[in-house]
């Protein structure tokens, strides 16, 4: 089992502001990082996958970047809108096998 | 193909019970993983099949829990003698081993052993 970790745990913001969190992985035989939403009563979807040191990523107002040298990969989302609550999980891989979870990072949006 | 699909989306059950869960992936992936989730965690890794075979188990998952996918298609996870602890989502993905292996997820099985 690997360790992967996410931070913080929970964030309440207001709508407008903008907002990160922080994933942190084995920097070890490194092969994908990806990131996932998860809205309640919904299936996690994918938002990012990102396999190369320095990979930045962009959906919208989303963006990811990585950096696999120290084992840390950052979310940002600019502008925070009430439907951007969600449980934001990042997973890590060893290979292109088993997906290891972090716990998630649950963010409210307040209107 | 409407996605992955799981059945049944609840189930209550008495400890002791056996409980089956069904997942039917996306049908071009050949990739099926099962992950269990509690309140407060992420995602925990069960099992995952490539096509019919079971690459790997996890060590947490005790006798008590099978999976099989007999033709490389759908896919069950059974739990026997059901405990209070198993109470959980249970989670199915499927993926088309490609590139960086994207998950598509279903909805999930939520599990309550009374």
């Amino acid at each position: 089992i690997l360790n992967v970790e996410q931070s913080p745990q929970s964030l309440h913001v207001q709508e407008g502001d903008s907002t990160n969190f922080t994933c942190s992985f084995p920097s070890s035989n490194f092969y994908a990082l990806h990131w996932y939403r998860w809205e309640t009563a919904k299936s996690p979807e994918a938002l990012f996958v990102m396999t190369l040191n320095g990979d930045e990523k962009k959906k919208g107002r989303i963006s990811a970047t990585l950096n696999t040298k120290e084992g840390y990969s950052y979310l940002y989302i600019k502008g925070s809108q009430p439907e951007d609550s969600a449980t934001y999980l990042c997973a890590f891989t060893a290979g292109a096998n088993n997906l290891f979870f972090g716990t998630g990072t649950r963010l409210t949006v307040i209107p | 193909d409407t996605g992955v699909s799981q059945d049944p989306r609840h189930k209550i059950t008495k400890r002791g019970q056996n409980v089956t869960f069904r997942c039917d992936p996306i049908s071009e992936h050949n990739r099926l993983y099962w992950y269990r989730q509690t309140l407060g965690q992420g995602p925990e890794f069960l099992t995952y099949f490539q096509n019919e075979a079971q690459l790997e188990k996890s060590r947490l998952l005790s006798d008590r829990f099978s999976a099989e996918r007999p033709k490389g298609s759908f896919s069950t996870l059974e739990i026997q003698r059901t405990e209070q602890g198993d109470s959980a989502m249970y989670l199915c993905a499927s993926s088309p081993f490609s590139g960086a292996n994207v998950l598509t997820f279903g909805a999930g099985s939520r599990l309550t052993v009374l």
